[in-house]
């Protein structure tokens, strides 16, 4: 059954680091173009950014709000995606999702304190 | 960037068509894809590429397009779809995503 596995969210201080992983199981990989999205409390989902495949150039693209403080890659030997997220705001908390195709993982939640 | 405008909501009784529809300028040239989100769950893939449907996706979920706008109809709603309801779509030079704000679904 292909699934996959976010983790990594928890408490952090407006300022901090924290990196969330993805991990993919079930399926091919390797191919697989990535997007994380976030959804804050009560409110809707939000693109976060996305990495393609090394096929296709691995490729990544950020949203406005996290460029330059948020960074994605992969490790295709271990089926996982990371996000690394700098620079915390207390904005940037929300429920966090990785994506491919038609799955979703089950989301993980981060919290930045001020 | 440019905006997806979905209703914030819409009711319907149980066995009726209801339909959610998605506005935005790029649609006739980009992809739509379609998400139910039930509290405190993840997104569900509904339509992909407009009017495909997963294979774990009852048939009474379908999507269409016609301009710029797209809609999702669920025919012969259940209690079950009370969801949210959100649309996706990309730029046209495919380098960011924008969700439609939400529809919030309610079954009378």
């Amino acid at each position: 059954e292909a699934q996959l596995v976010v983790s990594g969210g928890g408490l952090v201080k407006a300022g901090g680091s924290l990196r969330l992983s993805c991990a993919a199981s079930g399926f091919s990989f390797n191919d697989a173009w990535v997007s994380w999205v976030r959804q804050a409390p009560g409110k809707g989902l939000e693109w976060v950014g996305r990495i393609k495949s090394k096929s296709h150039g691995g490729t990544i693209d950020y949203a406005a709000p996290v460029k330059g403080r948020f960074s994605i890659s992969r490790d295709d030997l271990k089926d996982t995606i990371y996000l690394q997220m700098d620079s915390l705001k207390t904005e940037d908390t929300a429920v966090y999702y990785c994506t491919i195709s038609d799955l979703w993982g089950q989301g993980t939640l981060v919290t930045v304190s001020s | 960037s440019y905006e997806l405008t979905q209703p914030p909501s819409v009711s319907v009784s149980p066995g009726q068509t209801a339909r959610i529809t998605c506005s935005g300028d790029a649609l006739p040239k980009v992809y739509a894809f379609w998400y139910q989100q039930k509290p405190g769950q993840a997104p569900l893939t509904l339509i992909y590429k407009d009017t495909e449907r997963p294979s774990e996706i009852p048939e009474r979920f379908s999507g269409s397009s016609s301009g710029t706008t797209v809609t999702l109809t669920i025919s012969g709603v259940q209690a079950e779809d009370e969801a949210d309801y959100y649309c996706q779509s990309a730029d046209p030079n495919d380098t960011y995503w924008v969700f439609g704000g939400g529809t919030k679904l309610t079954v009378l």
